[in-house]
């Protein structure tokens, strides 16, 4: 089925560990994003890609890094997590009109 | 920059009782608006968008949401509300189709029986 795919869909870290949110896209969208998602917040910008090759900050990109080299995977990497990173992470696609697509979410925990 | 508003947390009503669950926004150009519900532990779900065109926009699930633009806002309405409906939802701007969404904080809906 066409959509937005996040992996993994839960991960418990530890203070200090590294990892890498996927996001994959197969709808040749141009524009990729992600949100984390807390209690009370909504959902925040971290980082978004307007294409291939391309990255920008978004509300909260601290503590975050980004990689779009192909068109279809936007990743999202911690390099050392802290328990204020336990969130759910949503990667969203766009193309054009308004057409947007979200994943199903990633529930990180950091302890 | 962007921003939008929801002006309540929470709103519990009572099973067939209509709600409105009220958003505004900030912008001094035109945006496109939408309103996504979320079911506990699940994902979001679009339940309906403002582009252009009629300020009344009709949504799934029997929902529906009025564009105001002299007053900024995009109230969410519905006539009558059932327990399936009690979730999360989220009032979201964007200033084109392929900028980012900006989300308002949320509201909880409660549907007491």
């Amino acid at each position: 089925n066409a959509g937005v795919t996040q992996t993994p869909k839960f991960r418990v870290l530890k203070t200090g560990q590294s990892m890498t949110l996927l996001c994959a896209q197969d709808m040749n969208h141009e524009y990729m994003y992600w949100y984390r998602q807390d209690p009370g917040m909504g959902l925040r910008l971290i980082h978004y890609s307007v294409g291939e090759g391309t990255t920008a900050k978004g509300e909260v990109p601290d503590g975050y890094n980004v990689s779009r080299l192909k068109k279809q995977n936007f990743l999202l990497g911690l390099e050392s997590a802290a328990p204020s990173q336990t969130s759910v992470y949503f990667c969203a696609s766009s193309y054009s009109y308004a057409q947007y697509t979200f994943g199903s979410g990633t529930r990180l925990t950091v302890v | 920059a962007q921003s939008v508003t929801q002006l309540d947390s929470q709103v519990p009503v009572f099973e067939e009782a209509p709600v409105e669950l009220r958003c505004n926004y900030s912008s001094s150009v035109s945006v496109y608006l939408f309103w996504y519900v979320q079911y506990p532990n699940q994902g979001l779900q679009l339940l309906l968008k403002y582009l252009s065109g009629s300020t009344l926009v009709k949504g799934i699930n029997g929902f529906e949401a009025e564009f105001n633009k002299s007053q900024t806002s995009f109230h969410l309405r519905k006539p009558s509300v059932h327990i399936s409906d009690t979730a999360e939802y989220f009032c979201v701007a964007t200033l084109s189709g392929n900028t980012p969404l900006v989300f308002g904080k949320g509201t909880r809906l409660s549907v007491i029986a």
